[in-house]
């Protein structure tokens, strides 16, 4: 079946650590991907996207993703984590049929 | 440059009765998705509208319906409202285009009581 999946549900990191966020899909083509952080009561940010062509794309915040095929892999990195990256993050799909597939999404708790 | 607005933020109605939302997109943008955001079923697409012609619709009953209108602002109405409508109501702009990102708004919280 097509999904997204984000393995892990939730994630507890120390300040100024180093994050990744795992995301795979399962899909015939690659699709565009996206990854977005929601705060309590928000709605969804963008943080970056894929397209094509360079596989190591730069979004915001501080953000970047690395795109593998062989894997059906979209990860996504920071360096150093901030407090207010406490968040939660969706991986995304789209397989150009004017709709975004969700992963579960993974809660990020950033530790003092 | 504004935001997607979504109104209102917050609604309470009770089982039996209809409720409609309202998004104003981005401006230029002719595209306007509509998500609902469960603890239990995550995220889920509901329907796809651009120059006022649903694209694409997602998995739910007929009870949720949407229309856009010529400005390009959006509603969707859900009737016979029942508990597990109980969500929040994401809408999402873009320009509707290949390679064009969905931008979000803030959502409505719906409860049902």
């Amino acid at each position: 079946a097509q999904s997204v999946t984000q393995p892990d549900i939730h994630i507890t990191v120390s300040e100024g650590a180093s994050l990744e966020l795992r995301c795979n899909y399962s899909y015939g083509a690659t699709p565009y991907l996206f990854w977005y952080v929601q705060s309590p009561g928000q709605g969804l940010q963008l943080l970056l996207k894929y397209f094509s062509g360079d596989t190591l794309v730069q979004g915001i915040k501080g953000f970047e993703a690395e795109f593998k095929r062989s894997q059906s892999s979209f990860n996504l990195r920071k360096p150093s984590v901030h407090w207010s990256d406490a968040a939660e993050y969706f991986c995304a799909v789209d397989l150009n049929d004017y709709k975004l597939s969700f992963g579960a999404g993974t809660t990020v708790t950033v530790r003092a | 440059k504004a935001g997607v607005t979504q109104t209102p933020r917050y609604l309470i109605k009770t089982r039996g009765q209809q409720v409609t939302l309202s998004c104003s997109p981005i401006s230029g943008h002719r595209s306007v998705s509509w998500y609902q955001q469960t603890p239990g079923q995550g995220l889920q697409f509901l329907f796809e509208y651009f120059s006022e012609t649903q694209r694409n619709k997602g998995n739910f009953p007929g009870r949720f319906s949407g229309r856009q209108f010529s400005n390009s602002r959006s509603e969707m109405n859900v009737s016979t409202l029942e508990l597990g409508d109980s969500a929040l109501y994401l809408c999402a702009s873009s320009l509707g285009r290949d390679n064009q990102p969905q931008h979000f708004g803030d959502g409505t919280r719906l409860s049902i009581l």
